[in-house]
């Protein structure tokens, strides 16, 4: 399809283990944002991209929690030694250039449970 | 610092009533932009709207309208004439003017409109 595309859908992984998400944006858009949404709240900022670059991390909550996007397409957020409060819904928006301006769009999320 | 308030957790109307959705933002830019989102069951967040902080035209769009004041910050959603399908979670949002675009979410409103 045109849209934002995240695999997998369900994630389990037992608490300490890694975990890789992937993001496959729509096609041609520049920008990249992670999000985190706990249960019952609203959708956190976790980082942000431009084409390649990770211009803003800032949201990131610990340095377990590592983005990339090497070729500025398709984008990986990869969780690191995995702890309970890492269970979450990870949101993975793109957006067709940075400016606060351009609405994004979603893909329909990734929901990580650690046991 | 940047917030966004939903004070509305959930909302129960039956089919045919109107509802207003509220959102109250807190910003010191002058230049921002707001948004409304709706998360049904699947997860997807779809974009509604987006307004920008010198437009204070209200905007209408089928049965949807939205009520922007900046006197008093808000920026309120209604639906006119509610349908099951409508039943969802809402979420109003806050765009900075920074290079990064990135959203500010309030904590949604759940919607559940009964036939």
């Amino acid at each position: 399809g045109a849209g934002v595309s995240q695999s997998p859908r369900y994630k389990v992984a037992k608490r300490g283990q890694d975990v890789a998400l992937r993001c496959d944006p729509i096609s041609g858009h520049v920008s990249l944002f992670w999000y985190q949404q706990a249960l019952g709240q609203g959708p956190e900022f976790l980082t942000y991209f431009q084409n390649e670059a990770q211009l803003d991390k800032s949201g990131l909550p610990s340095d377990r929690f590592f983005a990339e996007r090497p070729e500025g397409s398709v984008s990986t957020l990869k969780i690191q030694r995995t702890q309970q409060e890492d269970s979450a819904v990870y949101l993975c928006a793109s957006s067709l250039d940075g400016q606060a301006a351009q609405p994004q769009h979603f893909g329909d999320g990734t929901r990580l449970s650690i046991l | 610092a940047q917030k966004v308030t939903q004070a509305q957790t959930e909302i129960s109307v039956v089919e045919k009533e109107d509802v207003t959705l509220d959102c109250v933002y807190e910003t010191r830019d002058t230049t921002y932009y707001l948004f409304w989102y709706k998360q049904p069951p699947s997860g997807e967040l779809v974009f509604l709207i987006r307004r920008n902080s010198f437009d204070e035209q209200n905007e209408i769009s089928g049965r949807y309208s939205w009520n922007f004041q900046k006197s008093t910050s808000s920026f309120n959603f209604t639906i006119t004439a509610s349908q099951v399908v409508d039943s969802a979670v809402y979420f109003c949002a806050l765009s900075d003017n920074s290079n990064t675009g990135k959203l500010i979410f309030g904590q949604g409103t759940t919607l559940q409109v009964k036939p």
